[in-house]
């Protein structure tokens, strides 16, 4: 158990709908990242938060938006779902802003999103 | 644009030997990681090499760092059935991910 938690487990819906995401992370870590995998992409990093505020992008679309709270959860909203956006999006937190020495991720259990 | 690639993709290999898994990269970066991810489950941090020449050991697996030559190398010793994963290298403080290597132990 790394100490991240991530709500739901699994998710059906349909193409248009809108979805939420949370993650939980590691008490203390200050730092929450959001991935996606799927057989298509692979793994791919979508956004990072640190204390609030966004740090960094990586290949998230602009119907996807996140944000990470006072109390560090951070959720995930994905919008306008496509069949494509079928996935597992898996959430990690680490201590340190992206870039320190102590900047080991370490990663919730996912959420499978299924569109139909 | 960082590209992440990994070889081979998929090994299959019989308990007690021993291979190398290879994780190349296309630009500058002095960082890499390297998780398991074993069927239906999330990630696990397995080595984080910082440094050229960084070598790391954990039990049968050892990681090294080649920045120079934009390589790091997850070597396998005398393989045990637990070791059954997919094994992913990922460079860059924002993870780049190569495809992954899905290793099957066999008796």
């Amino acid at each position: 158990d790394s100490g991240v938690t991530q709500t739901p487990k699994h998710l059906i819906t349909a193409t248009g709908q809108r979805v939420t995401l949370r993650c939980s992370p590691r008490s203390g870590d200050l730092s929450v990242y959001w991935y996606q995998q799927s057989l298509d992409q692979g793994l791919q990093f979508l956004i990072q938060y640190y204390n609030g505020e966004e740090r960094a992008k990586g290949n998230i679309l602009e119907r996807f938006s996140a944000q990470q709270f006072p109390d560090l959860h951070s959720e995930l909203n994905l919008s306008s779902l496509e069949l494509g956006d079928s996935a597992l999006y898996f959430c990690a937190s680490s201590a340190a802003l992206a870039g320190g020495v102590a900047d080991t991720q370490y990663f919730g259990p996912g959420t499978r999103l299924t569109v139909l | 644009e960082l590209k992440v690639e990994q070889n081979p993709l998929f090994l299959s290999m019989q308990e007690g030997k021993n291979y190398t898994i290879y994780c190349n990269y296309s630009t500058t970066s002095d960082r890499l990681y390297w998780y398991r991810q074993d069927p239906g489950k999330s990630l696990e941090s397995l080595f984080v090499l910082l440094s050229n020449g960084a070598v790391k050991q954990e039990g049968r697996l050892m990681a090294s760092l080649d920045t120079k030559a934009r390589l790091s190398t997850l070597h396998i010793t005398a393989a045990v059935h637990d070791l059954s994963a997919t094994y992913f290298c990922a460079v860059d403080m924002y993870m780049r991910f190569g495809a992954g290597t899905r290793l099957t132990v066999k008796p």
